[in-house]
């Protein structure tokens, strides 16, 4: 049961456009949430996140925005950048034995075309 | 400012040999530590947590185990490796809360 999912594989956009990736999540007691950017052979680098108390979090170029009732969060690029293409990973963060515990989506690759 | 390390950065072992996966933490204390897995075309899977030392949380019953010998070193280590084996293992950490920050991998592959 994927309790984190990323429809989408891949998403081309434009150089100077937004980029738009989705994420659903169906676990509610999910608290958390979080964006992860991953170039080949490399460990993901965290972007942004938000609590499940607000609706939106900015940081420069990337904003998050959560609908609780919709259970579905999603990350805007804007503008997009060249560099900014690699594959963006959905995280959703739950209380476990002592430790949060992080459930990922499988990724959406992003290309930013010059 | 908290740095993770891991080591190898590549491994290919034959099917049946033991494995060996290093992680280690510099620049904080006490931190929750991870392992993840990601399989070729597939997302991340949790496969270990510690909260401590010697403290050692299973997600997926399979030939691999960890241990936590020191606050900051983290062991991912099999007896005999499967084909299935393969993949891409990450180490994290986390300061309790409820961001994990990932080293840069171990590309494990199993021949």
């Amino acid at each position: 049961d994927q309790q984190v999912k990323q429809n989408s594989p891949s998403l081309s956009v434009q150089e100077g456009r937004i980029s738009i990736l989705n994420c659903d999540y169906t676990n509610s007691m999910f608290d958390y949430f979080l964006w992860y950017k991953k170039y080949p052979a490399e460990g993901p680098t965290f972007l942004i996140s938000i609590s499940s108390i607000k609706d939106k979090n900015e940081d420069g170029r990337f904003t998050v925005f959560l609908n609780k009732s919709a259970k579905h969060l999603s990350l805007h690029i804007v503008p997009s950048q060249p560099g900014d293409s690699a594959v963006y990973f959905c995280a959703a963060s739950r209380p476990g034995a002592g430790s949060y515990q992080l459930t990922f989506g499988k990724g959406t690759k992003l290309s930013v075309i010059p | 400012s908290q740095t993770i390390h891991q080591w190898p950065a590549t491994l290919v072992q034959p099917v049946g040999s033991p494995l060996s996966l290093e992680c280690t933490v510099e620049g904080t204390s006490n931190p929750n530590l991870y392992w993840y897995r990601q399989a070729a075309g597939r997302g991340l899977q949790l496969l270990f947590y510690s909260v401590g030392i010697g403290q050692i949380s299973s997600e997926v019953p399979q030939n691999l185990s960890a241990s936590r010998p020191q606050d900051r070193q983290f062991i991912l280590s099999s007896k005999k490796l499967l084909l299935s084996d393969s993949g891409f293992y990450l180490c994290a950490w986390s300061a309790t809360g409820k961001t994990q920050y990932f080293g840069p991998g171990t590309r494990l592959l199993v021949l």
